[in-house]
């Protein structure tokens, strides 16, 4: 029972590289999201979406595309990186559509840093 | 604006003391959530609670929805409790985008 994969676990890239973070779930859950972790603050969403095909903005979105051509797969493209993207990003999925109403599933999270 | 701010930030003790962890929000809400995070490593949700209290194993989960306030208490904590807790609540309208206003989080260690 894999639950979700996140991968590369650490990855450096310089200013200007793009690359896409892979996230993969085998729970069939509807609702995926991907997070970025900063040092003394929250948790802060990026985008996320309630199912194939549908995807949606969150709290941070610029510089960063989603899709989510099936139920499993959710990847995370930095389109063109700048230090500001060095994080710890997180790929969540939950069981509802209703977003907030089931308990979070996170990957390992991955390291990025951006030079 | 929600808030939802953890108490206290930094928490340090001994193995076998008792540990309460704070959070409290300001809007009404349909779910909170508890989730912990080990050093160098992923999330697991711990808790999602609407009402009363919650128990798994020596991890206890209250909340007050009048008072706008939930508590995870440790009992007998050990070194492999050490990580950081994170309180995020699901408010009935404003809050994130996915439904959820995260806390900072509360770091602790357990010393042996």
């Amino acid at each position: 029972n894999a639950g979700v994969t996140q991968t590369p676990k650490f990855q450096v890239l310089k200013t200007g590289q793009s690359m896409t973070l892979q996230c993969a779930q085998d729970m069939n859950h509807e609702y995926m999201s991907w997070y970025r972790q900063d040092p003394g603050m929250g948790l802060r969403l990026i985008h996320y979406s309630v199912g194939a095909g549908i995807t949606d903005q969150g709290e941070v979105p610029n510089g960063y595309n989603v899709s989510r051509s099936t139920t499993e797969d959710f990847p995370l493209r930095l389109l063109s990186a700048a230090p500001s993207q060095t994080s710890v990003y997180f790929c969540a999925s939950s069981y509802s559509r209703d977003r907030g109403a089931s308990p979070l599933h996170f990957g390992n999270g991955t390291r990025l840093t951006v030079t | 604006k929600n808030e939802v701010e953890q108490s206290p930030q930094n928490l340090t003790a001994q193995e076998g003391e008792f540990i309460t962890i704070n959070c409290s929000y300001s809007v009404g809400i349909s779910a909170l959530h508890w989730l912990q995070q080990h050093p160098g490593g992923g999330i697991v949700s711990l808790f999602m609670l609407s009402s009363g209290k919650k128990k798994h194993g020596r991890l206890i989960a209250t909340i007050n929805i009048q008072e706008k306030h939930s508590s995870l208490h440790i009992t007998a904590s050990h070194p492999r409790d050490s990580a950081v807790y994170i309180c995020a609540v699901r408010p009935y309208s404003g809050g994130g985008a996915d439904g959820l206003t995260f806390g900072k989080g509360t770091h602790l260690i357990i010393q042996p």
